[in-house]
């Protein structure tokens, strides 16, 4: 059964900061893996999705890179902003399944 | 452009009651799926579809019932509700083709009291 985890759970810091967000999953064999960004009260909002083809995507300040050998996966925040404070969620889609198991989720505070 | 749309946003049941939550999305996504969302435990998925007329369990289907009869709806019942089904339930669609997929797009959500 696959399973997926972000750790840590939550993660303060100081505006301007370069971010690594960690993921890891325990199968291999997936189809793709999403980030996703959910602030609070609101729905899930897909930030980056990386094709098991692919090494990595990028947008804008965002970059997320993927190792399906050692199953994981990084997403990195370049000079973080206030803004960026929410909730970050990996999920991966399950080669084969249609269905995504999704992270618990780390979140983010950046402080002014 | 609508994307999913989810309603209602705030709903309270009492124990035993019956109620449907609508889901429906305007992008033509073959694949819709329901999600529950309790604090500190992730995103848990209840039912998805694959296409009109094609539904299947997820993870936590117990107590839900779906039905698929368009592209474009995807409800979700639940029968008679219990405390255990008090939660955040997020809608979401995603174009899924051979050897491709989009990203998967949601609903804001409803939250769900049973008391």
């Amino acid at each position: 059964k696959q399973e997926v985890t972000q750790i840590p759970a939550a993660l303060s810091v100081p505006e301007g900061e370069n971010l690594v967000l960690n993921c890891s999953f325990t199968d291999s064999a997936i189809y793709n893996l999403q980030w996703f960004r959910q602030d609070p009260g609101k729905g899930l909002t897909s930030l980056l999705l990386i094709q098991s083809s692919q090494r990595e995507q990028t947008s804008g300040r965002l970059n997320a890179s993927l190792d399906k050998s050692s199953g994981r996966s990084t997403l990195y925040i370049a000079a973080s902003q206030p803004g960026d404070s929410a909730t970050y969620l990996c999920a991966v889609a399950q080669g084969g399944s249609e269905k995504l198991v999704f992270g618990k989720g780390m979140k983010l505070t950046v402080n002014p | 452009n609508a994307g999913v749309t989810q309603t209602p946003k705030f709903r309270i049941l009492k124990i035993g009651q019956s109620m449907t939550l609508q889901c429906t999305q305007d992008m033509n996504h073959n694949y819709m799926y329901w999600y529950r969302q309790d604090p500190g435990m992730g995103l848990k998925l209840i039912y998805y579809s694959v296409g009109a007329g094609i539904t299947d369990k997820g993870e936590v289907p117990n107590g839900y019932n779906v039905s698929r009869s368009t592209t474009e709806d995807f409800p979700l019942r639940l029968e008679l509700a219990a405390p255990s089904q008090t939660s955040v339930y997020f809608c979401a669609s995603s174009l899924i083709q051979r050897y491709s997929s989009e990203r998967l797009f949601f609903g804001s959500g409803t939250q769900l009291s049973v008391l």
